[in-house]
């Protein structure tokens, strides 16, 4: 059964950081890209940003190049998402989710899901 | 601000049929695969429909899709209770070199 556990949420203050982490089981990480999306309370989803395979190619949407950084570690099926300079704009959940099509996104298995909440 | 244009909310009544548009453009739907997701209340998304009319293992046969030019929609066929939900449609964009979500559509049950 695939299972994808996101962690490492939680408050932070304008200006902040914060790492998020996937622990996937279940599949074969390794053969897939993955990607991060994102939802504002009450607000619909938004994608952030997915990597190849092997960590060589990295896509991210325009409101967080330069600040978010995905990376991944094969050997130990993990996915995370490292967070700077936080804005309240960021607050929301975000999901790590399997990438079907590789690069051009569609996820077809998804976390829980963890939120951030960006405040002072 | 999505580029892909949903309407708010659709209704009907159960044992119906509902049709849901995403309407986009070149870039996104016009030149790649059209994927749709539902999002019951308080949980992660679930895929339902892939490469504009593909369905995944275990998505009931009453949901279809279809895709023409730059725009694509979502059917519900046998309305049930169950349904109600956010539905999204979705694309990878060429210009903006990312995925893309629709603005998404309530469904409403009657």
């Amino acid at each position: 059964e695939v299972q994808l556990v996101e962690s490492g949420g939680g408050l932070v203050q304008p200006g902040g950081s914060l790492r998020l982490s996937c622990a996937a089981s279940g599949f074969t990480f390794s053969s897939y890209w993955m990607s991060w999306v994102r939802q504002a309370p009450g607000k619909g989803l938004e994608w952030v940003a997915n990597i190849k395979q092997d960590g060589s190619e990295k896509y991210y949407v325009d409101s967080v190049k330069g600040r978010f950084t995905i990376s991944r570690d094969n050997a130990k099926n993990s996915l995370y998402l490292q967070m700077n300079s936080l804005r309240a704009e960021d607050t929301a959940v975000y999901y790590c989710a399997r990438d079907l099509l590789g690069s051009s996104g569609c996820q077809d298995y998804w976390g829980q899901g963890t939120l951030v909440t960006v405040s002072s | 601000q999505s580029v892909l244009t949903q309407p708010p909310s659709v209704s009907e009544a159960p044992r119906q049929r509902v049709t849901i548009s995403c309407s986009g453009s070149s870039s996104n739907i016009g030149n790649n695969a059209v994927n749709w997701y539902q999002q019951l209340p308080g949980k992660a998304p679930k895929l339902l429909i892939y490469y504009d009319d593909l369905l995944p293992s275990g998505v009931s046969d009453r949901f279809s899709g279809s895709k023409s030019g730059t725009s694509a929609s979502l059917a519900i066929s046998g309305l049930q209770s169950e349904d109600e939900a956010d539905y999204y449609c979705a694309a990878w964009d060429d210009s903006l070199n990312g995925y893309v979500f629709g603005t998404g559509t309530k469904v409403t049950v009657l």
